[in-house]
């Protein structure tokens, strides 16, 4: 079945680093690619997508690019924030037909300043 | 506008009890999912909703697990005779519809459920 794999965290950064969090995913078909963040306390907060291959997704300094031939949807920001830890996660929307996601296991991102 | 509202937000319960979790969608949103986030399982489907039917409930765990949603809003999680296993955050997310594979999906809170 539909998969998603995402590196393993916790990653920690010093304030302005650049930032890459990999996600590879396996599909059959073209799934919709997502990058979620959850920020300590809340609720699941959709950051970035991008529904078909060589899409760039972007938001909030964030971009990801949906890379069909090396099916991955890695995640970068050139200079992140303290604001900006949180646990980030890779997801995929299934397309056999309910569209649920597949969500990879998520990186906890933690910048110090 | 209102985003996806859940409750309780938290939910101690003994071994053996039912609980009932809500879900109220964002108004006008046909698709409705619950997932379940735990500590080593990640996050994990367990039930789509279309309207008020369920054409995908392959990912609840046993059949201790049910969902119902009436009026196409308003779904309900009830888990029987809680296990210490079922400790975890249930989140329930909706979208516009699901014909797309384009419609992004909006999370709500969670509750967090502790089985003790």
């Amino acid at each position: 079945g539909d998969s998603v794999t995402q590196m393993e965290g916790p990653v920690t950064l010093s304030e302005e680093a650049f930032l890459t969090i990999n996600c590879t995913y396996t599909a059959t078909g073209y799934p919709s690619l997502f990058w979620y963040v959850q920020y300590p306390g809340e609720g699941l907060q959709l950051l970035l997508k991008a529904t078909k291959a060589d899409d760039k997704g972007s938001n909030k300094g964030f971009e990801a690019t949906y890379r069909k031939e090396t099916t991955s949807f890695h995640l970068e920001k050139g200079s992140v924030q303290v604001s900006d830890s949180a646990v980030y996660f890779c997801a995929l929307s299934d397309r056999s037909g309910t569209y649920k996601y597949i969500f990879g296991t998520g990186t906890r991102l933690k910048v110090l300043a | 506008g209102a985003g996806v509202s859940q409750s309780p937000s938290n939910k101690v319960t003994e071994k053996g009890k039912d609980v009932e979790l809500r879900c109220d969608p964002i108004s006008g949103h046909t698709a409705l999912y619950w997932y379940r986030q735990s500590l080593g399982q990640g996050l994990e489907f367990l039930i789509y909703f279309q309207g008020n039917s369920a054409p995908d409930k392959s990912g609840l765990p046993s059949d201790r697990f049910s969902a119902e949603r009436t009026g196409g809003s308003v779904s309900t999680l009830t888990i029987q005779r809680t296990q210490q296993e079922d400790s975890a955050v249930y989140l329930c997310a909706s979208s516009l519809t699901s014909g797309g594979n384009t419609d992004t999906q909006y999370f709500g809170p969670g509750t967090r459920l502790t089985v003790l």
